[in-house]
């Protein structure tokens, strides 16, 4: 069974980056399952509001991304710590939100799946 | 940009069944995923590809789709099925992820 913990800053100043990790434990970040290849997912969700799916990248490097955040996003997967990485540059107070990390369980045949597993987020504040 | 559609709210009295629908022009192509999120909590899948079911999900929950619009049904609501709850899909060129705006049921 995989696990997630998300961790990183709380509170981020306007203009500059967001970064944060996400640990994968109860599983090696580098593989699948009997299910299906795992894709590493960053979605966030504003107090109040609904979820946004943010993007995802395979272990081989392969990423896509929510077309409105493409500019300032990069996921990346760090096979040695075992984990992933969001960073988000120019930040507004838009960006103030709960950051969740998921595992997408993608099968064979498919382009997309389920968000299977997911950490219990974080709270990431943009304010001076 | 690709919008899924949701009502905002549904409510209904423990033991009837609750629907809660997501309506989108891809959806005759594309699966559907249903997330439940309880207060503070991080989202649960509940329904996968349009209609599976995970182990572990009460059997109260069943979902279908046809043509434009996807059906998440909780035949027998229950208290705990309280929450909010999302639909997940994606436009025919697989370019735009989207949920849908979240769907808040009230079990009462």
């Amino acid at each position: 069974q995989v696990q997630l913990q998300e961790s990183g800053p709380g509170l981020v100043k306007p203009s500059q980056t967001l970064s944060l990790s996400c640990t994968v434990s109860g599983g090696s970040i580098s593989s699948g399952s009997y299910s299906g290849r795992y894709f590493w997912t960053w979605i966030r969700q504003p107090a109040g509001k609904g979820l946004e799916w943010i993007g995802r990248s395979y272990i081989s490097g392969s990423t896509d991304y929510n077309p409105s955040l493409k500019n300032r996003v990069t996921i990346s997967v760090n096979t040695s710590k075992n984990q992933f990485s969001l960073k988000l540059t120019s930040v507004t107070a838009a960006d103030t939100a709960v950051y969740y990390c998921a595992t997408e369980v993608v099968p064979a045949a498919n382009q997309y799946g389920a968000f299977d597993f997911w950490g219990r987020g974080t709270m990431v504040t943009v304010s001076s | 940009s690709y919008e899924l559609t949701q009502p905002p709210s549904v409510s209904v009295s423990p033991g009837q069944t609750a629907r809660i629908t997501c309506s989108g022009d891809a959806l005759p192509k594309k699966y559907v995923y249903w997330y439940q999120q309880k207060s503070g909590q991080a989202p649960v899948l509940v329904i996968y590809e349009d209609s599976i079911r995970p182990s572990g999900i009460p059997g109260r929950f069943s979902g279908s789709s046809s043509g434009t619009m996807a059906t998440l049904t909780i035949s027998g609501a229950q208290v705990e099925d309280e929450g909010d709850y999302y639909c997940f899909s994606t436009d025919t060129s697989d370019n735009h992820r989207v949920f849908g705006g979240g769907t808040r049921l009230s079990v009462l």
